[in-house]
Protein backbone atom coordinates (compact mmCIF):
# COMPACT_ATOMS: atom_id res chain seq x y z
CA UNK A 1 0.00 0.00 0.00
CA UNK A 2 1.48 3.56 -1.31
CA UNK A 3 2.15 5.69 1.96
CA UNK A 4 -0.05 8.51 0.35
CA UNK A 5 -3.12 7.82 -1.99
CA UNK A 6 -4.69 10.23 -4.05
CA UNK A 7 -7.17 9.59 -6.59
CA UNK A 8 -5.88 10.55 -10.19
CA UNK A 9 -8.74 12.47 -11.41
CA UNK A 10 -9.55 14.36 -13.49
CA UNK A 11 -11.86 16.22 -11.64
CA UNK A 12 -13.33 18.22 -13.36
CA UNK A 13 -15.97 21.35 -12.04
CA UNK A 14 -17.07 24.30 -13.62
CA UNK A 15 -16.45 27.80 -12.74
CA UNK A 16 -17.04 29.42 -10.04
CA UNK A 17 -17.81 26.22 -8.04
CA UNK A 18 -15.93 24.52 -4.60
CA UNK A 19 -13.22 22.08 -5.66
CA UNK A 20 -12.64 19.42 -3.15
CA UNK A 21 -9.23 17.08 -3.23
CA UNK A 22 -8.67 14.65 -1.36
CA UNK A 23 -5.77 12.54 0.35
CA UNK A 24 -5.48 9.06 2.59
CA UNK A 25 -1.99 8.49 4.15
CA UNK A 26 -0.92 5.30 6.22
CA UNK A 27 1.13 6.56 9.30
CA UNK A 28 -0.86 7.35 11.95
CA UNK A 29 2.38 9.04 13.46
CA UNK A 30 2.80 11.77 10.81
CA UNK A 31 2.02 15.29 11.97
CA UNK A 32 2.20 17.43 9.26
CA UNK A 33 0.66 17.84 5.46
CA UNK A 34 1.89 19.81 2.72
CA UNK A 35 -0.17 20.50 -0.58
CA UNK A 36 1.46 21.65 -3.56
CA UNK A 37 0.72 22.54 -6.95
CA UNK A 38 1.88 21.65 -10.13
CA UNK A 39 1.37 22.82 -13.59
CA UNK A 40 1.57 21.24 -16.56
CA UNK A 41 5.72 21.13 -18.09
CA UNK A 42 6.04 22.91 -14.33
CA UNK A 43 7.80 22.12 -10.80
CA UNK A 44 5.52 21.70 -7.89
CA UNK A 45 5.10 24.70 -5.80
CA UNK A 46 3.85 24.80 -1.73
CA UNK A 47 0.30 26.00 -1.40
CA UNK A 48 -0.93 24.98 1.86
CA UNK A 49 0.59 22.98 4.53
CA UNK A 50 -1.42 22.07 7.94
CA UNK A 51 -0.50 20.53 11.34
CA UNK A 52 -3.43 20.55 13.34
CA UNK A 53 -6.81 19.05 13.28
CA UNK A 54 -9.77 21.02 11.63
CA UNK A 55 -9.27 23.24 9.02
CA UNK A 56 -6.65 26.33 8.23
CA UNK A 57 -7.95 28.62 5.49
CA UNK A 58 -5.93 30.99 3.07
CA UNK A 59 -7.95 33.09 0.74
CA UNK A 60 -10.08 30.51 -1.32
CA UNK A 61 -7.99 27.40 -0.01
CA UNK A 62 -8.68 25.77 2.97
CA UNK A 63 -7.36 22.60 3.81
CA UNK A 64 -9.34 20.18 6.26
CA UNK A 65 -7.37 17.37 8.69
CA UNK A 66 -8.58 14.43 10.44
CA UNK A 67 -5.86 12.76 11.90
CA UNK A 68 -8.54 9.67 13.40
CA UNK A 69 -9.41 9.07 10.18
CA UNK A 70 -5.87 9.86 8.12
CA UNK A 71 -7.80 12.06 5.93
CA UNK A 72 -6.27 15.35 4.61
CA UNK A 73 -8.42 17.23 2.30
CA UNK A 74 -8.22 20.85 0.02
CA UNK A 75 -11.09 22.68 -1.29
CA UNK A 76 -10.87 25.78 -3.50
CA UNK A 77 -13.95 27.88 -3.42
CA UNK A 78 -14.68 30.21 -6.35
CA UNK A 79 -12.73 27.89 -8.84
CA UNK A 80 -11.01 29.61 -11.73
CA UNK A 81 -9.57 28.14 -15.26
CA UNK A 82 -5.86 28.97 -13.90
CA UNK A 83 -6.47 26.68 -11.04
CA UNK A 84 -6.13 23.62 -13.56
CA UNK A 85 -3.45 22.11 -11.91
CA UNK A 86 -2.37 18.85 -10.39
CA UNK A 87 -2.54 18.92 -7.13
CA UNK A 88 0.02 16.77 -4.87
CA UNK A 89 -0.63 15.92 -1.24
CA UNK A 90 2.62 15.57 0.85
CA UNK A 91 3.31 14.12 4.18
CA UNK A 92 6.73 13.63 5.80
CA UNK A 93 8.52 10.50 6.45
CA UNK A 94 11.54 9.41 8.21
CA UNK A 95 14.50 11.87 8.53
CA UNK A 96 13.31 14.70 6.42
CA UNK A 97 12.06 13.42 3.36
CA UNK A 98 8.76 14.27 1.78
CA UNK A 99 6.73 11.13 0.58
CA UNK A 100 4.57 12.73 -2.27
CA UNK A 101 1.11 11.07 -3.48
CA UNK A 102 0.11 10.58 -7.34
CA UNK A 103 -1.40 13.76 -7.59
CA UNK A 104 -5.12 14.90 -8.83
CA UNK A 105 -5.63 16.52 -11.63
CA UNK A 106 -8.22 19.31 -11.59
CA UNK A 107 -9.96 20.72 -14.18
CA UNK A 108 -11.91 23.85 -14.79
CA UNK A 109 -14.00 24.69 -17.06
CA UNK A 110 -15.10 28.57 -17.93
CA UNK B 1 17.80 34.46 -4.14
CA UNK B 2 17.44 32.57 -8.20
CA UNK B 3 16.32 29.48 -6.13
CA UNK B 4 17.06 26.30 -7.32
CA UNK B 5 19.09 26.14 -10.65
CA UNK B 6 19.03 22.93 -12.69
CA UNK B 7 20.85 21.94 -15.48
CA UNK B 8 20.23 20.93 -18.52
CA UNK B 9 16.18 21.78 -18.79
CA UNK B 10 15.94 19.15 -21.70
CA UNK B 11 18.68 16.38 -22.74
CA UNK B 12 17.94 13.66 -25.10
CA UNK B 13 20.27 11.02 -25.39
CA UNK B 14 20.48 7.39 -26.67
CA UNK B 15 20.74 3.95 -24.86
CA UNK B 16 23.86 3.40 -23.46
CA UNK B 17 25.13 7.10 -22.78
CA UNK B 18 25.79 8.84 -19.68
CA UNK B 19 23.77 11.70 -18.74
CA UNK B 20 24.80 13.62 -16.05
CA UNK B 21 22.40 16.12 -14.26
CA UNK B 22 23.24 19.15 -12.11
CA UNK B 23 21.36 21.19 -9.24
CA UNK B 24 22.73 24.69 -7.25
CA UNK B 25 20.43 24.41 -4.04
CA UNK B 26 19.16 27.87 -2.60
CA UNK B 27 22.10 29.47 -0.77
CA UNK B 28 21.59 28.38 2.82
CA UNK B 29 19.69 25.26 2.48
CA UNK B 30 21.27 22.45 3.97
CA UNK B 31 19.12 19.47 2.49
CA UNK B 32 19.26 18.60 -1.01
CA UNK B 33 16.69 16.27 -2.77
CA UNK B 34 16.41 14.21 -5.99
CA UNK B 35 13.42 13.48 -7.54
CA UNK B 36 12.14 11.22 -10.26
CA UNK B 37 8.64 11.91 -11.77
CA UNK B 38 6.60 9.97 -14.38
CA UNK B 39 3.51 9.44 -15.31
CA UNK B 40 3.25 5.96 -14.20
CA UNK B 41 4.75 6.54 -10.71
CA UNK B 42 4.17 10.08 -10.04
CA UNK B 43 7.06 11.94 -7.58
CA UNK B 44 9.85 9.51 -6.38
CA UNK B 45 12.49 10.82 -3.67
CA UNK B 46 15.78 8.78 -5.34
CA UNK B 47 18.29 10.41 -2.92
CA UNK B 48 18.77 13.30 -0.05
CA UNK B 49 21.42 15.09 1.14
CA UNK B 50 21.84 16.91 4.46
CA UNK B 51 25.01 19.16 4.90
CA UNK B 52 26.57 17.25 1.60
CA UNK B 53 26.36 13.70 3.09
CA UNK B 54 24.15 11.27 1.45
CA UNK B 55 21.37 10.11 4.01
CA UNK B 56 19.00 7.95 2.39
CA UNK B 57 19.76 6.33 -1.13
CA UNK B 58 17.06 3.97 -0.91
CA UNK B 59 15.53 5.21 -3.84
CA UNK B 60 18.16 4.78 -6.14
CA UNK B 61 16.48 2.21 -8.66
CA UNK B 62 19.68 0.32 -9.47
CA UNK B 63 23.51 0.58 -9.76
CA UNK B 64 23.47 2.25 -12.90
CA UNK B 65 22.29 6.13 -10.83
CA UNK B 66 24.58 7.36 -8.84
CA UNK B 67 25.26 11.13 -7.14
CA UNK B 68 27.11 13.05 -5.54
CA UNK B 69 27.22 16.53 -3.80
CA UNK B 70 31.06 17.99 -3.74
CA UNK B 71 30.11 21.10 -2.03
CA UNK B 72 27.21 23.07 -0.26
CA UNK B 73 26.38 24.72 -3.77
CA UNK B 74 26.43 22.13 -6.47
CA UNK B 75 25.31 18.59 -6.85
CA UNK B 76 25.33 15.76 -9.76
CA UNK B 77 23.02 13.03 -10.46
CA UNK B 78 24.62 10.57 -13.04
CA UNK B 79 22.93 7.60 -15.26
CA UNK B 80 25.67 5.30 -16.64
CA UNK B 81 24.29 3.49 -19.01
CA UNK B 82 21.23 5.40 -19.71
CA UNK B 83 18.00 2.65 -21.04
CA UNK B 84 14.91 4.12 -22.18
CA UNK B 85 13.15 3.28 -18.86
CA UNK B 86 15.32 5.90 -17.18
CA UNK B 87 13.36 8.76 -19.31
CA UNK B 88 11.81 11.45 -17.16
CA UNK B 89 11.68 14.42 -15.48
CA UNK B 90 14.20 15.12 -12.46
CA UNK B 91 14.05 17.25 -10.33
CA UNK B 92 16.41 18.85 -7.86
CA UNK B 93 14.58 20.29 -4.75
CA UNK B 94 16.63 22.14 -1.32
CA UNK B 95 15.00 23.07 2.02
CA UNK B 96 16.37 24.41 5.40
CA UNK B 97 15.42 21.26 7.23
CA UNK B 98 12.77 22.76 9.77
CA UNK B 99 9.61 21.05 8.43
CA UNK B 100 8.88 23.93 6.05
CA UNK B 101 8.83 24.48 2.32
CA UNK B 102 10.32 22.47 -0.26
CA UNK B 103 11.70 24.49 -2.77
CA UNK B 104 11.73 22.72 -6.46
CA UNK B 105 14.52 23.38 -9.57
CA UNK B 106 12.62 23.48 -12.85
CA UNK B 107 13.62 19.97 -13.22
CA UNK B 108 15.29 18.04 -16.03
CA UNK B 109 13.39 16.41 -18.63
CA UNK B 110 14.97 13.21 -20.43
CA UNK B 111 14.43 11.13 -22.65
CA UNK B 112 16.75 8.06 -23.71
CA UNK B 113 15.99 6.89 -27.15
Amino acid sequence: QKEVEQNSGPLSVPEGAIASLNCTYSDRGSQSFFWYRQYSGKSPELIMFIYSNGDKEDGRFTAQLNKASQYVSLLIRDSQPSDSATYLCAVPGAGNMLTFGGGTRLMVKP
Amino acid sequence: DAGVIQSPRHEVTEMGQEVTLRCKPISGHDYLFWYRQTMMRGLELLIYFNNNVPIDDSGMPEDRFSAKMPNASFSTLKIQPSEPRDSAVYFCASDTGDGGELFFGEGSRLTVL
